[in-house]
């Protein structure tokens, strides 16, 4: 298995932008997380799916975030429209029931 | 959002020594999970733990889940120049679904 795959693997736009972040999860895997990881702040979670369905979106900053799971297959994670301070790398990971998380390599985004 | 205390923040050492961190909270925690972060990466799962008191090995590392459920430690013996990244624990809340929260990370050098 290829493992979490995550794109882009880089993203720098312009302040005000749309900016929509990738994920496609380990094949089998029933659970689905959004991570946030900054200095100041570490690792956060910004939202989790369980079968597809979002379980606790609590982490998610505010309304320019949205993040959406199509299918088992598949999810994003937008932001409209992006600020500075939205600058940070971006984890997808995903599970079994086992909350055994893995981890994909990152979009780290830079807002300019 | 919420964290568990982990330390220490960073450590600084030569090859071959062995090497120790810990994570602490106030609430209890039904798992406790282990990850490594080399730079530009996603954080790598190393051991997972289920039960109070478990304590379990992979190769060099040796971690355990504290009787009272609220704390863990991992040590990582004899360390190799690879050994260096961020370490970081993660638990499940008791009571809560399937969602870790992360500690702040401990950073770790390795001189050969």
């Amino acid at each position: 298995d290829a493992g979490v795959i995550q794109s882009p693997r880089h993203e720098v736009t312009e302040m005000g932008q749309e900016v929509t972040l990738r994920c496609k999860p380990i094949s089998g895997h029933n659970s689905l997380f959004w991570y946030r990881q900054t200095m100041m702040r570490g690792l956060e979670l910004l939202i989790y799916f369980n079968n597809n369905v979002p379980i606790d979106d609590s982490g998610m900053p505010e309304d320019r975030f949205s993040a959406k799971m199509p299918n088992a297959s598949f999810s994003t994670l937008k932001i409209q429209p992006s600020e500075p301070r939205d600058s940070a790398v971006y984890f997808c990971a995903s599970s079994l029931s086992d909350l055994q998380a893995f981890f994909g390599q990152g979009t780290r985004l830079t807002v300019v | 959002g919420q964290q568990l205390n982990q330390s220490p923040q960073s450590m600084f050492i030569q090859e071959g020594e062995d090497v120790s961190m810990n994570c602490t909270s106030s609430s209890i925690f039904n798992t406790w999970l282990w990850y490594k972060q080399d730079p530009g990466e996603g954080p790598v799962l190393l051991i997972a733990l289920y039960k109070a008191g478990e304590l379990t090995s992979n190769g060099r590392l040796t971690a355990q889940f504290g009787i009272t459920r609220k704390d863990s430690f991992l040590n990582i013996s004899a360390s190799i120049p690879s050994d260096v990244g961020i370490y970081f624990c993660a638990g499940q809340l008791r009571g809560a679904t399937n969602k870790l929260i992360f500690g702040t990370g401990t950073l770790l050098a390795v001189q050969p």
